[in-house]
């Protein structure tokens, strides 16, 4: 049982570009997410998914996209990246409203 | 606006001692609380949660109060251990309706607890 699992560790982006996080847990989790967290600061939401294709956003979505094409997958795609979005990213999944998150190890994406 | 604080940075205490870590919120429509321990270069893992229906609820060392009044959670580590030296986030949602269980979390506390 993997949990939570996220691609890659580490990734460094030149200003404009574009890449896609990945995401997959093998929990069977309908409720999936994706935070930043900035040094220094707690984690803030970026997207959110009750299941399969079901998305909405979270409190800073801006410079972000996702897809929810299966239960397993929730890819975050940013385009056109800015400095802003360096940061580290962690993807959750967890079984209902009242469960625990289980959390990714995290991906730490420099944009310079 | 802030609706979830953590107003200590870090907190240091000699093995074997208590640790005592605080958070505060403002949003009283939050009836759900948790904290996660995050070591680096890992994600965040989940310690303890407590419902606003009970003032207390504990699982082995650790042990998270409630004081909705004051909208004050405390989370204590007795005794605590070198292992336990990491970051400590404090997170706060609301468990029903169309929040989803989103999660709001505090800026965090670093413990390092000394031999």
């Amino acid at each position: 049982n993997a949990g939570v699992t996220q691609t890659p560790k580490f990734r460094i982006l030149k200003i404009g570009q574009s890449m896609t996080l990945q995401c997959a847990q093998d929990m069977n989790h309908n409720y999936m997410y994706w935070y930043r967290q900035d040094p220094g600061m707690g984690l803030k939401l970026i997207y959110y998914s009750v299941g399969a294709g079901i998305t909405d956003k979270g409190e800073v979505p801006n410079g972000y996209n996702v897809s929810r094409s299966t239960t397993e997958d929730f890819p975050l795609r940013l385009e056109l990246a800015a400095p802003s979005q360096t940061s580290v990213y962690f993807c959750a999944s967890s079984r209902g409203t009242v469960y625990e998150q289980f959390f990714g190890p995290g991906t730490r994406l420099t944009v310079l | 606006d802030q609706q979830v604080k953590q107003n200590s940075p870090s907190l240091s205490v000699q093995e074997g001692r208590i640790s005592i870590l605080n958070c505060d919120y403002t949003n009283s429509m939050f009836d759900y609380f948790l904290w996660y321990k995050k070591y680096p270069a890992e994600g965040p893992t989940f310690l303890i949660s407590i419902s606003s229906i009970k003032d207390k609820n504990e699982d082995g060392r650790f042990t998270v109060f409630l004081n909705k009044s004051a909208k004050h959670l405390s989370l204590h580590i007795v005794p605590s251990q070198p292992g336990d030296s990491a970051v400590y986030f404090c997170a706060a949602s609301v468990a029903g309706g169309t929040s989803y269980g989103k999660l709001t979390f505090g800026q965090g506390t670093i413990l390092t607890v000394h031999p």
